[in-house]
């Protein structure tokens, strides 16, 4: 079974620009959740999606946003990007049929965003 | 809330011990662990339910202790494979919550 898949993996953009991120995930599984890695932030979330609807969404501001379509896949955008965007910005799958604690999330690669 | 995870970052020799911990000031229901490499995407490891069962993979085991609402990671006999970041997750008692990350604990195994 192919793993979860996002595109682009490298991506240079410039203050005020916007930028769109894709995650295909694991097939069969309806859940996605993306999240913001920094250097010693850890993994901080972002939202999460099931079935085309967002579930939980973290700390950020309004400038960041998702979708997810009925195929599972999604997208998440940021637009006025700051300096402090610069991440690495993974997603994560799973099925979101148990829709518990004991759902297991597998993870991406990754899009590695800098912002110049 | 993000959970805390100490040590923030250990060096062993191969062949030795360590302990990663990882606690939470909210009732947890679940903790799961990931192993990150550096470059590379995080991959699971192991996952852990209240109930305070200890689960093992090869060398690397945990224990949930629902009381505390802490975890450890235990790693023995450390291999160079071993090296990357450790991160836990945490999940709430309420449904449906989103797994939370700490900051993660830095590995690094040398010869």
């Amino acid at each position: 079974k192919a793993g979860v898949t996002q595109t682009p993996r490298y991506l240079i953009k410039t203050r005020g620009q916007q930028v769109t991120l894709s995650c295909s995930p694991i097939s069969g599984h309806r859940s996605v959740s993306w999240y913001q890695q920094t250097p010693g932030q850890g993994l901080q979330f972002l939202f999460e999606y099931f079935s085309e609807t967002q579930r939980n969404k973290g700390n950020f501001p309004g400038r960041f946003s998702g979708r997810q379509f009925s195929n599972s896949r999604s997208e998440m955008n940021v637009s006025t990007l700051e300096l402090g965007d610069s991440a690495l910005y993974l997603c994560a799958s799973s099925t979101g049929l148990a829709g518990g604690p004991q759902e297991t999330q597998y993870f991406g690669p990754g899009t590695r965003l800098l912002v110049l | 809330q993000q959970p805390v995870q100490s040590p923030q970052a250990v060096i062993l020799r191969e062949g030795e011990d360590a302990v990663i911990n990882c606690s939470s000031s909210k009732a947890l229901y679940s903790v799961h662990w990931y192993r990150q490499k550096h470059g590379e995407a995080p991959v699971f490891l192991m996952i852990l339910l209240k109930g305070g069962e200890q689960k093992g993979h090869e060398k690397i085991s945990a224990s949930f202790n629902e009381k505390k609402q802490q975890s450890s990671l235990y790693l023995t006999a450390s291999q160079l494979s071993y090296s990357g970041t450790y991160f836990c997750g945490t999940r709430g008692q309420a449904g449906n919550t989103p797994l939370v990350f700490g900051k993660g604990t830095r590995l690094s195994v040398i010869a």
